[in-house]
């Protein structure tokens, strides 16, 4: 059974610019969650995901973005990058209920220069 | 005040002893409780989940939670150098995990 596919692994991007991270959940699992990782602040949450709806969103500004594919494929979105954004970005798939089922992603690690 | 907190150590226990990991919550109807494990450049993992006050035991592992004193801990006896990790409480919510900073764990051997 495949894991948490995130893609890309690595990302280095520019201030100002906008960037897409990927998430490809279990198969089955039709919940997906993203984290942002930083030394200071530890794992926040960004937004969660289920059956396409977006059903809870953590305290990030409407520059951080999400959606979800029919295939439970998710993406998150950030525009106008800030040096602030760099951080390890993590996914984590769950078939709906509980967090005893859910796997996190490898991450993203994004720099912004 | 933080919703999940821990102290960030680093802490550093000799092999083959007991780390005592500790964390508090500010969310008194929190029902799931959750220690995840971090090594370095890799993503958490889930070692323990426990729901109800007392003891839970899994092998070297133990949490324990008090839910009058708001506070989650887990034990890991007879300490690994492979038990060293950064180890995250988390609380579980219907949408959300909630996490602390981590505690940095170091076993000396």
């Amino acid at each position: 059974k495949a894991g948490v596919t995130q893609t890309p692994r690595y990302l280095i991007k520019t201030r100002g610019q906008q960037v897409t991270l990927s998430c490809s959940p279990i198969s089955g699992h039709r919940s997906v969650s993203w984290y942002q990782q930083t030394p200071g602040q530890g794992l926040q949450f960004l937004f969660e995901y289920f059956s396409e709806t977006q059903r809870n969103k953590g305290n990030f500004p409407g520059r951080f973005s999400g959606r979800q594919f029919s295939n439970s494929r998710s993406e998150m979105n950030v525009s106008t990058l800030e040096l602030g954004d760099s951080a390890l970005y993590l996914c984590a798939s769950r078939f709906g209920g509980g967090w005893t089922e859910a796997f996190f992603g490898q991450g993203t690690r994004l720099t912004v220069v | 005040q933080k919703e999940v907190e821990q102290n960030s150590g680093p802490l550093s226990v000799p092999e083959g002893a007991i780390a005592s990991l500790n964390c508090t919550y500010s969310d008194r109807g929190s029902q799931s409780f959750f220690w995840y494990r971090q090594y370095s450049g890799k993503s958490p993992e889930l070692i323990m989940f426990i729901y109800s006050n007392g003891d839970k035991e899994d092998g070297r592992f133990t949490a324990q939670l008090n839910k009058a004193s708001q506070y989650v801990s887990l034990l890991i006896r007879d300490s690994q150098p492979s038990d060293s990790a950064t180890y995250l409480c988390a609380v579980g919510g219907n949408e959300k995990l909630t996490f602390g900073t981590g505690t940095r764990l170091t076993i000396i051997p």
